[in-house]
C-alpha cells in the first residue's frame, strides 16, 4: 500500500515568490493534515481537513497561506508571497481506517532565499 | 491538551534495549500515549500508541504507568537505524501536538 506522497521534496525559491506543495494521501484515508516543522523543533498543525472541508485552521497564518482539498482527496497548500521565515519542512499526514493512526509524507523542505 | 516532559537526548549501544522516558503528568483521562519518531530527513513514523494497557508490537514495548502520568517506550536490541528523534505526545489522532522529542544515539 502507497504511503503519504508529497512532491516536491525541495523547493528553494526567492522571498515574495509564491510555492505550493501538493499531497496525496493514504487511499481511504478521510482526515488530511498539513504541518511545518522549524529547524530543531517538532511538527507543528497547520490545518486538518475533514473530506473536503477544513475542520481545525486556527493555526494558519490566513494572510499568506492557503490550502485546498477540492475532491476530498489530494490536497494543496500554498504560500503567496513566501517569507524569509517561511523557511521549513511542510509535512502531510492522513488518517483513516483502523486505529485511525495519523500517517506522515516524507515532507516538503522549503527554503525562502 | 496534556504536555510531555523528554529527555534532550540518550545514548545507548547497538544491540542493547533503549528505554526511552515520556513524563505525561497533566493527561486526561481519554487521552491516548502516542510515540513517533524522525529519522533525518524523513517525515515522523508511527511507532506505537497506548491508553492504559501496555502494549508492544513489532517495532516497540510501550509501558505505562498505573497513573498514567510517565510512560517509557522500549527498543528490544536497538539498531544503528533506530538513530533519531523519538517524540512522545498525548491527545487524540485528530490533535498530536510534538515537543522536541528525545535525540536517540545508537553507537557500535
Amino acid at each position: 500500500e502507497a504511503g503519504v506522497v508529497q512532491s516536491p521534496r525541495y523547493k528553494i525559491i526567492e522571498k515574495k515568490q509564491p510555492v505550493a506543495f501538493w499531497c496525496n494521501p493514504i487511499s481511504g484515508h478521510n482526515t488530511l493534515y498539513w504541518y511545518r516543522q522549524n529547524l530543531g523543533q517538532g511538527p507543528e498543525l497547520l490545518i486538518r481537513y475533514e473530506n473536503e472541508e477544513a475542520v481545525d485552521d486556527s493555526q494558519l497564518p490566513k494572510d499568506r497561506f492557503s490550502a485546498e482539498r477540492l475532491k476530498g482527496v489530494d490536497s494543496t497548500l500554498k504560500i503567496q508571497p513566501a517569507e524569509l521565515g517561511d523557511s521549513a519542512v511542510y509535512l502531510c499526514a492522513s488518517s483513516g481506517g483502523s486505529g485511525n493512526i495519523q500517517y506522515f509524507g516524507a515532507g516538503t523542505r522549503l527554503s525562502v532565499l | 491538551d496534556a504536555k510531555t516532559t523528554q529527555p534532550p537526548s540518550m545514548d545507548c549501544a547497538e544491540g542493547r534495549a533503549a528505554n526511552l522516558p515520556c513524563n505525561h503528568s497533566t493527561i486526561s483521562g481519554n487521552e491516548y500515549v502516542y510515540w513517533y519518531r524522525q529519522i533525518h530527513s524523513q517525515g515522523p513514523q508511527y511507532i506505537i500508541h497506548g491508553l492504559k494497557n501496555n502494549e508492544t508490537n513489532e517495532m516497540a514495548s510501550l509501558i505505562i504507568t498505573e497513573d498514567r502520568k510517565s510512560s517509557t517506550l522500549i527498543l528490544p536490541h536497538a539498531t544503528l537505524r533506530d538513530t533519531a528523534v523519538y517524540y512522545c505526545i498525548v491527545g487524540n489522532t485528530d490533535k498530536l501536538i510534538f515537543g522536541t522529542g528525545t535525540r536517540l544515539q545508537v553507537f557500535p
